[in-house]
């Protein structure tokens, strides 16, 4: 079983539309948890740090579930400049960084 | 205020030789961590490197090493390349304290190519 699991996608959705992610997670000592999104050839950029009590940025809310081990991306009034690859990103030890393989979003006009 | 940089941008490297990879972090910034990403896979973790020692390995053999200097700037080593060593390189860079610790920021990556 891998350390991070994402569904792959795609997820093809309209412009307006309402789409989420979810990224599951097996160690249950990580401490550290995020979203980052990646355009076709380029560096990925961090999107949002994710917490348990949910954080939101604009038409972007993350949301960490300890008890389940997975953490959730929404995103609202999607535009077609949202589309890119979404890496869901969790650290345990102190330092080790578990990215996990992507969730490919395209969205239409 | 530069962010995280690296360079060669593209190399071409042939079975069995070494190769040298440089990044700069960002400013403020004195942890560098290092991905391989092959393509369509996300990033995975190589190592980390704070105050000048390797502190956290992910599952790379010993032919990968690294090197961070005062300034904080770090070096990835491969030594004897394979074909599957071909991929593209992420440096990235991190404070070590404060409310952004553990937020790393990637510079645009090195392209590796082994032949």
């Amino acid at each position: 079983r891998k350390e991070v699991e994402q569904d792959p996608g795609p997820f093809n959705v309209p412009e307006g539309a309402t789409v989420a992610f979810n990224c599951t997670y097996s160690n249950s000592a990580s401490q550290s948890f995020f979203w980052y999104r990646q355009d076709c050839r380029k560096e990925p950029k961090l999107l949002m740090s994710v917490y348990s009590s949910g954080n939101e940025d604009g038409r972007f809310t993350a949301q960490l579930n300890r008890a389940s081990q997975y953490i959730s991306l929404l995103i609202r009034d999607s535009k077609l400049s949202d589309s890119a690859t979404y890496l869901c990103v969790v650290i345990h030890g102190g330092f080790k960084t578990i990215f996990g393989a992507g969730t490919r979003l395209f969205v239409k006009a | 205020d530069a962010g995280v940089t690296q360079s060669p941008t593209h190399l071409i490297k042939t079975r069995g030789q070494q190769v040298t990879l440089r990044c700069s972090p960002k400013s403020g910034h004195d942890t560098v961590s290092w991905y391989q990403q092959a393509l369509g896979q996300g990033p995975q973790f190589i190592f980390q490197y704070y105050e000048e020692e390797e502190r956290q390995r992910g599952n790379f053999p010993d032919r990968f090493s690294g090197h961070q200097f005062p300034n904080y700037s770090s070096e990835l080593n491969v030594n004897a390349l394979l074909l599957g060593d071909s991929a593209l390189y992420l440096c990235a860079s991190s404070p070590n304290r404060g409310a952004s610790y553990n937020e790393q920021f990637f510079g645009p990556g090195t392209r590796l190519t082994v032949l």
